[in-house]
This record gives structure tokens, C-alpha cells and sequence, in this order.
């Protein structure tokens, strides 16, 4: 079974960098599984940021950008404003038709 | 514009099935190319798809869920249907509805979620 793993929780100054995470317990992730990042504040559906590794969703600011590093898909959030505070997941396209999430990274701004 | 309607709270008892129905507008789930899927989060837990229903009727389901999921879409109402069966306690989560970007890629346009409750 995949397993997605992200880092639980992280914690930026305001106006600092931050890099969010997205691994896979089986090794390597391919830019083939189309890495994608969500934003979800509190009782909120999730919003799309980052698809297919590095591409930015219609009106997501373009200080949240997507790559791969190292052997993990990554989410670096430059500046980050009091707002960014959230819920991040990633999600793999593993094979045709299938999806697995991340547990989730709880970022806070302080 | 797009949007997807989800019905309000529900409440299931354990071995019940549950049945959700989405209500798409602004789009057709026969346009060449859509593609919907159901994802679930448990009260503070992460993401979880479900299962997909492309507009060709081909479906994909999880792999540890997929003896108990069925999606179908329903044409003349332009609406995606989700059943899970022999629900239990674990299954109680909010249930989103959403639509693939037009190249597939992501998922593009979400529903405002359908909490689900399983107790008896």
C-alpha cells in the first residue's frame, strides 16, 4: 500500500520561507505522479494550489511555487502572510485512476 | 460558472448504505473529458479519495474501499451518485464531491461537503 508522508505540522515567521514536504515510504517521487497541493483553513473545502508538480492554480499568488527536491515533491510558500496559516496536503496520481493523500501539514505563522 | 450541490447532514446506522448524490451545474457530466471524484476527511484527519467516475462511465475506486463503493452518474439530471455500504462508526466524515480540471489533472472545483454521521 502507498503511503504519502508529510511533515505533520510546521511553523514560519511572517515575510519568511517555509518548504512543505511530500514523500513517498517507497522511495522516489516521479514528476509521472502529478504532485498536487491543497490549501484547507477550518471548515472550509480544500482549495487547489500547485498541480502536476510546479503549475499554479487560476489566482493562487505566486509566492507559493511547487518542485521536486531531492527525492520529494516540495511546496515553498515565500513571504508568508498571517493567512497562510492552514492545512496543506499533497496528493499522487499513483496509477491510472488512483489517489493517495498525504496525512496533511498544519502550518502556522508566528 | 461550475458549482456542485451536496445534500445536507446525514445520518446512518452501522450496516446501513449510504447513497449521495452531487448536483452539477454549469458544466455536463457527459462533456467529453469530465471527470468527478468523491473525497472523505474524518473529523480532524486527512484527505481520502474515494472513487472516480469519467464521463465515458469508466470508474476507478480505493483499493481498501472499493468492495463496498459504487459511483454512476445519472445524464438527464447531471448529477454523480456515491454508495458505500455496510457503513460503521470509522466511516463518519465529511464527504466532498469534485470535479477534475479539464485536463484531469487536479481536482479543480469542490463541493461544500456532506457531513456523515454513522451511529445507532
Amino acid at each position: 500500500q502507498t503511503v504519502v508522508t508529510q511533515e505533520p505540522s510546521l511553523s514560519v515567521s511572517p515575510g519568511g520561507t517555509v518548504t512543505l514536504t511530500c514523500g513517498l515510504s517507497s522511495g522516489s517521487v516521479p514528476t509521472s505522479y502529478s504532485p498536487t497541493w491543497y490549501q484547507q483553513t477550518p471548515g472550509q473545502a480544500p482549495r487547489a494550489l500547485i498541480y502536476n508538480t510546479n503549475s499554479r492554480s487560476s489566482g493562487v499568488p505566486d509566492r507559493f511555487s511547487g518542485s521536486i527536491l531531492g527525492n520529494k515533491a516540495a511546496l515553498t510558500i515565500t513571504g508568508a502572510q498571517a493567512d497562510d496559516e492552514s492545512d496543506y496536503y499533497c496528493v499522487l496520481y499513483v496509477a491510472r485512476g488512483s489517489y493517495v493523500f498525504g496525512g496533511g501539514t498544519k502550518l502556522t505563522v508566528l | 460558472q461550475v458549482t456542485l450541490r451536496e445534500p445536507g447532514p446525514a445520518l446512518v446506522k452501522p450496516t446501513q448504505t449510504l447513497t449521495l448524490t452531487c448536483t452539477f451545474s454549469g458544466f455536463s457530466v457527459s462533456t467529453h473529458g469530465m471527470r468527478a471524484s468523491w473525497i472523505r476527511q474524518p473529523p480532524g484527519k486527512a484527505l481520502e479519495w474515494l472513487a472516480r467516475i469519467d464521463w465515458d462511465d469508466e470508474k476507478f475506486y480505493s483499493t481498501s474501499l472499493k468492495t463496498r463503493l459504487s459511483v454512476s452518474k445519472d445524464t438527464a439530471k447531471n448529477q454523480v451518485v456515491l454508495t458505500m455500504t455496510n457503513m460503521d462508526p470509522v466511516d463518519t466524515a465529511t464527504y466532498y464531491c469534485v470535479r477534475h480540471d479539464s485536463s484531469g489533472y487536479y481536482f479543480e472545483h469542490w463541493g461544500q461537503g456532506t457531513p456523515v454521521t454513522v451511529s445507532s
